[in-house]
């Protein structure tokens, strides 16, 4: 399994662009990048997923160089209910490989 | 329902009691996961199934932990002789299939809460 290394939390102020780097140097041929988002006393939700270069949403944005060692999750203008926790995952979506999760960074989003 | 629906919400066990936790999955995905998550933590891998075949039970923490799909739909997780350290949210999530870039979007339940006193 890919190991993940994200920011334990950020900050950042309502209608600001955010950016959360993950770092997984050991990434597989056939791993996909997934992001998760999780609130408090709920299960996370599916944010979006990619294999390579850029994919986009109605949601985020997700940016993947060619080497595939780092992606990079873009919030566009964040608001106060975008305050979570973001789960980056790397694996092979054929099986329960890919929803493996680490320990997430904590955004928090200031008025 | 729409969701994965997970029942009960809250459990209180005594120590050393048995725990049943069930999942309802969305109708139809074949792939079923099981998750421990402590407070503060991210969710801790137990075990996935597809369809009635459990393919990974490799997060499973002890022989105490057991689960099982035997149709293919609903799930059980139970847990015997629970002790405190159980005590955390278990989450279950379904996805519709395995394998296809399109469609390996897990879907969660709202989760268990365990407290075992």
């Amino acid at each position: 399994l890919a190991k993940t290394t994200q920011p334990i939390s950020m900050d950042s102020y309502e209608g600001q662009e955010v950016n959360i780097t993950c770092s997984h140097n050991n990434i597989a041929t056939n791993d996909y990048i997934t992001w998760y988002q999780q609130f408090p006393s709920q299960g996370p939700r599916f944010i979006i997923q990619g294999y390579k270069t850029k994919v986009t949403n109605e949601v985020a944005s997700l940016f993947i160089p060619a080497d595939r060692k780092s992606s990079t999750l873009s919030l566009p203008r964040v608001s106060l209910s975008d305050t979570a926790v973001y789960y980056c995952l790397v694996g092979d979506i054929s099986g329960a490989n890919n929803l493996f999760f680490g320990t997430g960074t904590r955004l928090t989003v200031i008025p | 329902g729409a969701g994965v629906s997970q029942s009960p919400r809250y459990k209180v066990a005594k120590r050393g009691q048995d725990v049943a936790l069930r999942c309802d999955p969305i109708s139809g995905h074949v792939s079923l996961f099981w998750y421990q998550q402590a407070l503060g933590q991210g969710p801790e891998f137990l075990t996935y199934f597809q369809n009635e075949a459990q393919l990974d039970k490799s997060g499973l923490p002890s022989d105490r932990f057991f689960a099982e799909r035997p149709e293919g739909s609903v799930s059980t997780l139970k847990i015997q002789r629970t002790q405190q350290e159980d005590s955390a949210v278990y989450l279950c999530a379904s996805s519709l299939v395995a394998g296809d870039p399109m469609n390996t979007e897990a879907f969660f339940g709202q989760g268990t809460r365990l407290t075992v006193v």
